[in-house]
């Protein structure tokens, strides 16, 4: 069964430090897509970065990059130079490739509370 | 250009009643998801339309039932509330023509609590 995995659910970061946030996933399709979003309290799911199984290289977004290593299923996110906005719910999610009757649900992961320090 | 936009913002039902949720797509968007998010939880599927009809469902009872109208808009309604019910609905729009891209949109999301 697909799944992701997220097995921080808290975490801390001085400000203006790197923060590494693990995912890990399971499917046996070969095609699919890893998202990471980021939830303030406001509620509102934010996109942050996307990357595709057949990318080569590893996506990267200003202050977000995800380390996607395929053997080992994890696609985490490492946000550089963090600042207090930064401070909120991040999720990991996977969406597999349209076909069989799947129509691109986002399966998401438990999330990581970030909470960045002054 | 407006993002998604959900309406109300909050809710307090009763048990056993009915309630129903709406949902304005981006523009340029004509697919509806609707995710269930209980506290501290990540959000689970509920269901997609597309060209008005359901397209995909998640695990979730016949208690909970859509609508889309031909301008894109949705409604979620969930009859018979129950506590468990309680949590937050987040509506995503997307493009379905553009295949596996990051065209997810989401709205801020109708906290519904049941008491």
């Amino acid at each position: 069964a697909q799944k992701i995995t997220q097995t921080q659910p808290g975490m801390f970061v001085q400000e203006k430090e790197a923060v590494t946030l693990d995912c890990t996933y399971d499917t046996s399709d070969p095609s699919y897509g890893l998202f990471w979003y980021k939830q303030p309290s406001s509620g509102e799911m934010i996109f942050l970065i996307y990357q595709g199984s057949y990318d080569q290289q590893n996506a990267t977004e200003g202050r977000y990059s995800l380390n996607f290593q395929k053997a080992r299923k994890s696609a985490n996110l490492v946000i550089s130079a963090s600042q207090l906005g930064d401070s909120a719910m991040y999720f990991c999610a996977m969406r597999l490739n349209r076909g069989s009757g799947n129509t691109g649900k986002l399966i998401f992961g438990q999330g990581t509370t970030l909470q960045v320090k002054p | 250009d407006a993002g998604v936009t959900q309406s109300p913002t909050h809710l307090i039902k009763t048990r056993g009643q009915q309630v129903t949720l709406r949902c304005s797509p981006k523009s340029g968007h004509d697919t509806v998801s609707w995710y269930q998010q209980a506290l501290g939880q990540g959000p689970q599927f509920i269901f997609q339309y597309y060209e008005e009809e359901e397209r995909q469902r998640g695990n979730f009872p016949d208690r909970f039932s859509g609508h889309q109208f031909p301008n894109y808009s949705s409604e979620l309604n969930v009859n018979a509330l129950l506590l468990g019910d309680s949590a937050l609905y987040l509506c995503a729009s997307s493009r379905p023509g553009v295949s596996m891209d990051y065209g997810y949109t989401f709205g801020s999301g109708t906290r519904l609590t049941v008491v």
